[in-house]
């Protein structure tokens, strides 16, 4: 399973963008990068996902390497209810049951 | 949320007795998942199911057991519970995309 590294923690201002970047060096061609975010005491949360393309939504935007090892989340405008733990995760292949293999994640904590 | 519910959400036994978890879905999805969350470690897969009776195990598999008699419900068991069980365990369902749908958890304490 392809493994990614994250930095532990981070801070960002309100209203500013939070770049959070993530290695996975030894992602397979056929994997996803998949974000969720978990907030305190609560199940984690879908955040956005792809394969090679740069892909946003109406959470965030994810930014991939042309060589793949590496993306960055983008939250556009932080709020104070975007502190959470970030965990960014590659996706095994799904005939292995899509399994997601959760890491310890990066700490964002935004600060008015 | 994406319809998830967990029962118990707080339960607290004795070392040694079982515990049923369980897990509930209205998206009929086929893929569920149990998890489970300790401090220093994020969330670890126990077992998953791909169908009706269709399980297999995960990461942190043993003592624990899982079955699935219907696509909504997919329960976990602990036959003997024990201090080390202690711990936050969530359920998750995967959508068309493979994103996965998490419960809200349930807060098992084993004395």
């Amino acid at each position: 399973d392809a493994k990614t590294t994250q930095p532990p923690s981070m801070d960002c201002a309100e209203g500013r963008a939070a770049n959070l970047p993530c290695n996975h060096s030894t992602i397979s061609g056929n994997e996803y990068v998949y974000w969720y975010r978990q907030i305190h005491s609560q199940g984690p949360q879908y955040i956005i996902h792809g394969l090679k393309n740069n892909e946003t939504n109406e959470m965030a935007s994810l930014i991939i390497t042309e060589d793949r090892k590496s993306s960055t989340l983008i939250l556009p405008h932080a709020t104070l209810r975007d502190t959470a733990v970030y965990y960014c995760i590659v996706r095994v292949p799904y005939n292995q049951g899509g399994k997601l293999i959760f890491g310890q994640g990066t700490e964002l904590s935004v600060k008015p | 949320d994406a319809g998830i519910t967990q029962s118990p959400r707080h339960k607290v036994t004795e070392t040694g007795t079982p515990v049923t978890l369980r897990c509930h879905q209205t998206e009929n999805h086929r893929y569920m998942y149990w998890y489970r969350q300790d401090p220093g470690h994020g969330l670890r897969l126990i077992h998953y199911s791909y169908g009706v009776k269709d399980t297999d195990k995960g990461e942190v598999s043993d003592g624990y057991s899982v079955s699935r008699s219907k696509t909504e419900d997919f329960l976990l068991t602990l036959e003997s519970a024990t201090s080390s069980q202690t711990s936050v365990y969530f359920c998750a369902i995967s959508g068309q995309y493979n994103e996965q749908f998490f419960g809200p958890g349930t807060r098992l304490t084993v004395l």
